[in-house]
């Protein structure tokens, strides 16, 4: 089956530097690939995904870049703000399948 | 509102005693989830549903069952067999998880201790 890992567990970045999550996958066959932001207490939110007929997808500051021969995507996060801090998990998907397989997630802390 | 609602937030398990988790959505989907979080550990699958009276076995199954009677009801029972239930369980939905896009939307999860 599929197996997502993801890395750093944790990260730390200065308030206004760039974040950086990767994370690599197994299944060949797995073509949508979400990302999801969890904040304290709640429960995670979808906050970018990409298909994998697409190499790279940005929304404000937030990208997603995927390089299907490595099988590894990245999220990027630019001029990070307070409000950025969060756990972030990435996961992959396939069409034969009717579940996502989950990261282990990154804590990110924008530090002031 | 629509949405995926959770309760309760807190729970409290005593020694031997199954306790009943509740998850209810208003979206309409036909896919239902049940996770467990645990602090490094990421989100792992227990039980999913793709439709009402039907529902299979995640990840991490034993020590739990779940029921789907309803569509818009899928509610998570930890029994006594499960040992180390602490843990934030978390209940998500999608519209269509075999499509281009599985999009879950998770519920903000209830937090439950062994006393």
């Amino acid at each position: 089956g599929e197996n997502v890992e993801q890395h750093p567990s944790t990260l730390s970045v200065q308030e206004g530097d760039s974040a950086v999550i990767k994370c690599t996958y197994s299944d060949s066959a797995s073509n949508y690939f979400p990302w999801y932001k969890q904040e304290l207490g709640k429960g995670p939110q979808l906050i970018i995904d990409i298909r994998s007929n697409v190499g790279e997808k940005k929304d404000q500051r937030i990208a997603v870049t995927l390089n299907k021969t490595a099988k590894h995507f990245s999220l990027h996060i630019t001029e990070t703000q307070p409000e950025d801090s969060a756990v972030y998990f990435c996961a992959a998907s396939n069409y034969r399948d009717d579940k996502i397989i989950f990261g282990k997630g990154t804590r990110l802390h924008i530090l002031p | 509102d629509g949405g995926i609602t959770q309760s309760p937030k807190y729970l409290f398990r005593k020694e031997g005693q199954n306790v009943t988790l509740s998850c209810e959505q208003n979206l309409n989907h036909d896919a239902m989830y049940w996770y467990r979080q645990d602090p490094g550990q990421g989100l792992r699958l227990i039980y999913y549903s793709q439709i009402v009276n039907d529902f299979q076995k995640g990840d991490i199954a034993e020590g739990y069952s779940v029921s789907r009677e309803k569509k818009e009801s899928f509610p998570l029972t930890v029994t006594s067999a499960q040992k180390n239930p602490t843990a934030f369980y978390l209940c998500a939905s999608s519209k269509d998880p075999t499509g281009a896009k599985n999009i879950q939307y998770f519920g903000a999860g209830t937090r439950l201790s062994v006393l």
